[in-house]
Protein backbone atom coordinates (compact mmCIF):
# COMPACT_ATOMS: atom_id res chain seq x y z
CA UNK A 1 0.00 0.00 0.00
CA UNK A 2 0.96 3.72 -0.01
CA UNK A 3 3.20 5.28 2.58
CA UNK A 4 4.92 8.08 3.57
CA UNK A 5 8.56 8.06 5.38
CA UNK A 6 10.14 11.14 6.86
CA UNK A 7 13.38 11.57 8.79
CA UNK A 8 13.26 10.86 12.50
CA UNK A 9 13.51 13.80 15.25
CA UNK A 10 14.13 15.61 17.16
CA UNK A 11 15.60 18.35 14.47
CA UNK A 12 17.50 21.35 16.59
CA UNK A 13 18.61 24.39 14.84
CA UNK A 14 20.04 27.67 15.85
CA UNK A 15 17.98 30.95 14.24
CA UNK A 16 18.68 31.30 10.53
CA UNK A 17 19.98 28.05 10.03
CA UNK A 18 19.21 26.08 6.55
CA UNK A 19 16.23 23.22 7.11
CA UNK A 20 15.85 20.35 5.41
CA UNK A 21 13.19 17.86 6.50
CA UNK A 22 13.80 14.40 4.36
CA UNK A 23 10.57 13.40 2.66
CA UNK A 24 10.16 9.75 0.40
CA UNK A 25 6.87 8.24 -0.42
CA UNK A 26 5.79 4.83 -2.24
CA UNK A 27 2.73 5.39 -4.34
CA UNK A 28 0.51 3.63 -6.95
CA UNK A 29 -0.98 6.59 -9.40
CA UNK A 30 -0.64 10.35 -9.23
CA UNK A 31 -0.71 11.02 -6.09
CA UNK A 32 -0.61 14.78 -4.47
CA UNK A 33 2.09 15.66 -2.01
CA UNK A 34 1.36 18.05 1.17
CA UNK A 35 3.11 19.37 4.04
CA UNK A 36 1.51 19.94 6.98
CA UNK A 37 2.56 22.16 10.19
CA UNK A 38 1.49 21.67 13.53
CA UNK A 39 1.95 23.87 16.49
CA UNK A 40 1.69 22.55 19.92
CA UNK A 41 -1.69 21.52 21.04
CA UNK A 42 -3.34 22.68 18.14
CA UNK A 43 -5.03 21.15 14.81
CA UNK A 44 -2.75 20.78 11.69
CA UNK A 45 -2.68 23.41 8.92
CA UNK A 46 -1.69 22.91 5.45
CA UNK A 47 1.88 24.64 4.61
CA UNK A 48 2.34 23.45 1.07
CA UNK A 49 1.33 21.44 -1.77
CA UNK A 50 1.99 20.01 -5.26
CA UNK A 51 -0.12 17.88 -7.46
CA UNK A 52 1.88 17.05 -10.10
CA UNK A 53 5.56 15.83 -11.03
CA UNK A 54 8.35 19.07 -11.06
CA UNK A 55 5.57 21.00 -9.21
CA UNK A 56 7.60 23.19 -6.26
CA UNK A 57 5.33 24.23 -3.32
CA UNK A 58 5.83 27.34 -1.75
CA UNK A 59 4.44 28.93 1.63
CA UNK A 60 6.56 31.26 4.19
CA UNK A 61 9.80 30.96 3.09
CA UNK A 62 9.58 26.93 2.96
CA UNK A 63 9.35 24.72 0.00
CA UNK A 64 9.57 21.32 -1.55
CA UNK A 65 9.51 19.87 -4.95
CA UNK A 66 7.46 16.89 -6.19
CA UNK A 67 10.73 14.85 -7.14
CA UNK A 68 8.93 11.75 -9.11
CA UNK A 69 12.29 9.50 -10.33
CA UNK A 70 13.57 9.87 -6.85
CA UNK A 71 9.88 9.56 -4.92
CA UNK A 72 10.43 12.07 -2.51
CA UNK A 73 9.20 15.64 -1.37
CA UNK A 74 11.83 17.23 0.88
CA UNK A 75 11.19 20.26 3.12
CA UNK A 76 13.56 23.22 2.86
CA UNK A 77 13.40 27.04 4.09
CA UNK A 78 17.02 28.99 4.22
CA UNK A 79 16.56 31.04 7.14
CA UNK A 80 14.68 29.19 9.97
CA UNK A 81 13.32 31.26 13.18
CA UNK A 82 12.27 30.56 16.24
CA UNK A 83 8.71 30.57 15.22
CA UNK A 84 9.23 28.21 13.28
CA UNK A 85 9.44 25.79 15.88
CA UNK A 86 6.80 22.96 15.55
CA UNK A 87 6.41 19.58 14.26
CA UNK A 88 6.41 18.81 10.33
CA UNK A 89 4.26 16.16 8.62
CA UNK A 90 4.26 14.95 5.11
CA UNK A 91 1.72 13.40 3.62
CA UNK A 92 0.03 11.96 0.04
CA UNK A 93 -3.34 11.66 -1.07
CA UNK A 94 -4.38 8.61 -2.38
CA UNK A 95 -5.52 8.97 -5.63
CA UNK A 96 -7.96 6.40 -6.75
CA UNK A 97 -10.40 3.39 -5.78
CA UNK A 98 -13.21 4.19 -2.98
CA UNK A 99 -10.13 5.94 -0.97
CA UNK A 100 -9.99 8.70 -3.23
CA UNK A 101 -8.47 11.41 -1.02
CA UNK A 102 -7.84 9.86 2.10
CA UNK A 103 -4.03 11.31 3.30
CA UNK A 104 -1.20 9.49 3.75
CA UNK A 105 0.81 10.50 6.93
CA UNK A 106 4.32 10.12 7.77
CA UNK A 107 5.20 9.98 11.45
CA UNK A 108 6.42 13.51 11.94
CA UNK A 109 9.26 15.57 12.51
CA UNK A 110 9.80 18.41 15.25
CA UNK A 111 11.75 21.36 14.85
CA UNK A 112 13.26 22.90 17.91
CA UNK A 113 15.07 26.33 16.96
CA UNK A 114 16.90 27.97 19.19
CA UNK A 115 17.73 32.28 19.16
CA UNK B 1 -15.73 32.68 9.03
CA UNK B 2 -15.30 29.61 7.50
CA UNK B 3 -13.73 26.69 9.12
CA UNK B 4 -13.77 23.56 11.28
CA UNK B 5 -14.66 23.56 15.46
CA UNK B 6 -14.37 20.78 17.70
CA UNK B 7 -15.56 20.68 20.93
CA UNK B 8 -14.88 20.38 24.04
CA UNK B 9 -10.95 21.25 23.52
CA UNK B 10 -10.05 18.55 26.53
CA UNK B 11 -12.52 16.20 28.07
CA UNK B 12 -12.25 13.72 30.79
CA UNK B 13 -14.37 10.66 31.35
CA UNK B 14 -14.13 7.43 33.63
CA UNK B 15 -12.84 4.27 32.37
CA UNK B 16 -15.99 2.20 30.62
CA UNK B 17 -18.53 5.47 29.78
CA UNK B 18 -19.27 6.13 26.28
CA UNK B 19 -17.68 9.40 24.91
CA UNK B 20 -18.80 11.51 21.99
CA UNK B 21 -16.55 13.99 20.24
CA UNK B 22 -18.37 16.76 18.38
CA UNK B 23 -17.08 18.07 14.51
CA UNK B 24 -18.71 20.78 12.72
CA UNK B 25 -17.83 22.24 9.35
CA UNK B 26 -19.15 25.37 7.74
CA UNK B 27 -16.99 24.87 4.68
CA UNK B 28 -19.35 23.11 2.58
CA UNK B 29 -17.13 20.20 1.84
CA UNK B 30 -18.84 16.95 1.21
CA UNK B 31 -15.84 14.87 3.00
CA UNK B 32 -15.01 14.71 6.74
CA UNK B 33 -12.40 12.79 8.37
CA UNK B 34 -11.43 11.71 12.07
CA UNK B 35 -7.61 11.05 12.89
CA UNK B 36 -6.01 9.94 16.09
CA UNK B 37 -3.30 11.28 17.37
CA UNK B 38 -0.18 9.81 19.75
CA UNK B 39 2.77 10.65 20.31
CA UNK B 40 5.70 9.83 17.91
CA UNK B 41 2.69 7.78 15.64
CA UNK B 42 1.41 10.30 13.13
CA UNK B 43 -1.80 10.09 12.77
CA UNK B 44 -4.16 7.43 12.13
CA UNK B 45 -7.29 7.39 10.25
CA UNK B 46 -10.04 6.32 12.32
CA UNK B 47 -13.33 7.10 9.64
CA UNK B 48 -14.25 8.96 7.17
CA UNK B 49 -17.72 10.17 4.91
CA UNK B 50 -17.55 11.37 1.90
CA UNK B 51 -20.89 11.67 1.52
CA UNK B 52 -24.54 12.39 3.82
CA UNK B 53 -25.78 8.78 5.90
CA UNK B 54 -22.46 7.09 4.32
CA UNK B 55 -19.10 6.31 5.77
CA UNK B 56 -16.56 3.71 5.58
CA UNK B 57 -13.90 2.48 8.24
CA UNK B 58 -10.18 4.10 8.63
CA UNK B 59 -7.75 1.69 9.57
CA UNK B 60 -8.22 1.67 13.49
CA UNK B 61 -11.94 1.93 13.39
CA UNK B 62 -12.54 -0.51 16.28
CA UNK B 63 -14.02 0.46 19.57
CA UNK B 64 -15.17 3.54 17.81
CA UNK B 65 -18.52 4.88 16.10
CA UNK B 66 -19.81 8.02 13.57
CA UNK B 67 -22.55 9.16 12.56
CA UNK B 68 -23.17 11.63 9.12
CA UNK B 69 -26.72 12.82 9.22
CA UNK B 70 -25.60 16.20 8.58
CA UNK B 71 -23.36 17.23 5.35
CA UNK B 72 -21.78 19.84 8.60
CA UNK B 73 -21.32 17.45 11.52
CA UNK B 74 -19.67 14.16 11.83
CA UNK B 75 -19.60 13.50 15.35
CA UNK B 76 -17.55 10.68 16.49
CA UNK B 77 -18.07 8.26 19.58
CA UNK B 78 -15.28 6.47 21.56
CA UNK B 79 -17.00 3.29 23.02
CA UNK B 80 -16.26 1.45 26.47
CA UNK B 81 -14.93 -1.31 23.74
CA UNK B 82 -11.92 1.00 23.06
CA UNK B 83 -8.88 -0.64 24.40
CA UNK B 84 -6.98 2.90 24.96
CA UNK B 85 -8.73 5.78 24.40
CA UNK B 86 -6.43 8.65 25.68
CA UNK B 87 -5.42 10.08 22.93
CA UNK B 88 -5.69 13.40 21.08
CA UNK B 89 -8.64 13.31 17.64
CA UNK B 90 -8.64 15.68 15.20
CA UNK B 91 -11.15 15.99 12.58
CA UNK B 92 -11.13 17.24 9.11
CA UNK B 93 -13.13 18.12 6.05
CA UNK B 94 -12.28 18.41 2.15
CA UNK B 95 -13.88 19.17 -0.96
CA UNK B 96 -14.58 15.75 -3.19
CA UNK B 97 -14.24 18.20 -5.94
CA UNK B 98 -11.44 20.23 -5.60
CA UNK B 99 -8.96 17.39 -7.07
CA UNK B 100 -6.68 18.22 -4.65
CA UNK B 101 -8.04 16.61 -1.63
CA UNK B 102 -6.29 19.18 1.00
CA UNK B 103 -7.67 18.52 4.29
CA UNK B 104 -8.27 21.13 6.63
CA UNK B 105 -8.23 20.43 10.38
CA UNK B 106 -9.99 21.52 13.56
CA UNK B 107 -8.04 22.40 16.36
CA UNK B 108 -8.58 19.13 18.37
CA UNK B 109 -9.83 17.34 21.33
CA UNK B 110 -7.94 16.01 23.92
CA UNK B 111 -9.58 12.58 25.55
CA UNK B 112 -8.31 11.43 28.77
CA UNK B 113 -9.72 8.44 30.14
CA UNK B 114 -8.90 7.20 33.45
Amino acid sequence: GNSVTQMEGPVTLSEEAFLTINCTYTATGYPSLFWYVQYPGEGLQLLLKATKADDKGSNKGFEATYRKETTSFHLEKGSVQVSDSAVYFCALSESYGGSQGNLIFGKGTKLSVKP
Amino acid sequence: DGGITQSPKYLFRKEGQNVTLSCEQNLNHDAMYWYRQDPGQGLRLIYYSQIVNDFQKGDIAEGYSVSREKKESFPLTVTSAQKNPTAFYLCASSSMGQGFYEQYFGPGTRLTVT
